[in-house]
């Protein structure tokens, strides 16, 4: 049963600490995106990769947000130092080329105090 | 950014009526996807349209395209219980090597029983 899996699914934090959340795409999909899911904003796209490459994180804030795939089972969305804003929900997904459907993970619900 | 922009942003019914949610982007796609999501869950992949298509079907699902007007419908028909939750179209845009899905904020259904 081919799923997205996230680690952690809660998270919470104090102001100031780093948070490094992981996600393991489906075998074979060599598209991963990364999404942020508030009340206020919807989702919005934080970063996506194509064969491990970035190619786009306009929607990451550069200063404090950081996204990798280290290999292409790992994909890797740090935030340092994490503040109250951050409070959201983290949604990885990955799909199996460009311009198809995309498969989400059960997300990780960031909570900073 | 969001790219699409569903209406009504909620809507009650009654089990057995019928649900129609509507979608309109601004830029020119290559496919428009629609997306379910129950409370707390990670979202769910139901139907793609391709810009080349007009209509298409899937069980009680029917989607439909207007590349002229950039907006598109999901009609849920005979609806159930179990189909109260979040409705959220996604786009991926035409041209360019990206493939970024951009999402809506949604339309949140309740199907009383």
């Amino acid at each position: 049963d081919a799923r997205v899996t996230q680690t952690p699914r809660h998270k919470v934090t104090e102001m100031g600490q780093e948070v490094t959340m992981r996600c393991q795409p489906i075998l074979g999909h060599n598209t991963v995106f990364w999404y942020r899911q508030t009340m206020m904003q919807g989702l919005e796209l934080l970063a996506y990769f194509r064969n491990r490459a970035p190619l786009d994180d306009s929607g990451m804030p550069k200063d404090r947000f950081s996204a990798e795939m280290p290999d292409a089972t790992l994909a890797t969305l740090k935030i340092q130092p994490s503040e109250p804003r951050d409070s959201a929900v983290y949604f990885c997904a990955s799909g199996l080329h460009r311009n198809t459907e995309a498969f989400f993970g059960q997300g990780t619900r960031l909570t900073v105090v | 950014s969001q790219q699409g922009e569903e209406d009504p942003q909620a809507l009650s019914i009654q089990e057995g009526e019928n649900a129609t949610m509507n979608c309109s982007y601004k830029t020119s796609i290559n496919n428009l996807q629609w997306y379910r999501q129950n409370s707390g869950r990670g979202l769910v992949h139901l139907i793609l349209i391709r810009s080349n298509e007009r209509e298409k079907h899937s069980g009680r699902l029917r989607v439909t395209l207007d590349t002229s007007k950039k907006s598109s419908s999901l009609l849920i028909t005979a609806s159930r219980a179990a189909d109260t939750a979040s409705y959220f179209c996604a786009t991926i845009r035409d041209g360019g090597s990206q493939g970024n899905l951009i999402f809506g904020k949604g339309t949140k259904l309740s199907v009383k029983p």
